[in-house]
């Protein structure tokens, strides 16, 4: 398969934690990575190599996997992480690359 | 700094052409993958190919494989994007992206496509 999916939407309150999952079986052979993306900016990478953050990225977000998902992991949610989430790997056959369907996260 | 820069996008009418640009600085472009990246109005990112860092290698999605042609000119410090036979799913803000071998670590600001006649 050549599908990552992720939930649509989530929230979160304020300080709290939140987890954003994407499922896919690319997943079982290729570790995802995570982009955040705000409106009208370009994406931004915030986790790769199942949880590791490239520099300027604040440690409040993590990254695990297991089996056939990923997921990402913000502790004490900020009110600008409000954005859209996307994980992306390479596909099934290791020649092609695919994104998640994202995931928008609200900070309440 | 890493930069980006794309370049090229406008408006096109249906089964026209278009020639993306992606000019790079601030690193060695010749040592890294490169990707073409797009995102309809209101959607989500959908890969649309990779370009190995000598050239020698292409791949595509299958929804613009035949039409879409990736290259670059390391020797300039730039990445292309040959579209053919343009089709109003096409339009989107297409992005180019450096692959850092474990994700794609920087993106230019994006280069808006619109397919209409």
């Amino acid at each position: 398969s050549s599908e990552l999916t992720q939930d649509p939407a989530v929230s979160v309150a304020l300080g709290q934690t939140v987890r954003i999952t994407c499922q896919g079986d690319s997943l079982r052979s290729y570790y995802a990575s995570w982009y955040q993306q705000k409106p009208g900016q370009a994406p931004v990478l915030v986790i790769y190599d199942k949880n590791n953050r490239p520099s300027g990225i604040p440690d409040r977000f993590s990254g695990s996997s297991s089996g056939n998902t990923s997921s990402l992991t913000i502790t004490g949610a900020q009110a600008e992480d409000e954005a859209d989430y996307y994980c992306n790997s390479r596909d099934s056959s290791g020649n092609h690359w695919v994104f998640g369907g994202g995931t928008k996260l609200t900070v309440l | 700094e890493v930069q980006l820069v794309e370049s090229g996008g406008g408006l096109v009418q249906p089964g026209g052409s278009l020639r993306l640009s992606c000019a790079a600085s601030g690193f060695t472009f010749s040592n890294y993958w490169m990707h073409w990246v797009r995102q309809a109005p209101g959607k989500g990112l959908v890969w649309v190919s990779c370009i190995t860092s000598d050239g020698s290698t292409t791949t595509y999605a299958d929804s613009v494989k035949g039409r879409f042609t990736i290259s670059r000119d390391n020797a300039k410090h730039t990445l292309y994007l040959q579209m053919n036979s343009l089709r109003a799913e096409d339009t989107a803000v297409y992005y180019c992206a450096r692959d850092a071998g474990v994700g794609f670590d920087h993106w230019g600001q994006g280069t808006l496509v619109t397919v209409s006649s």
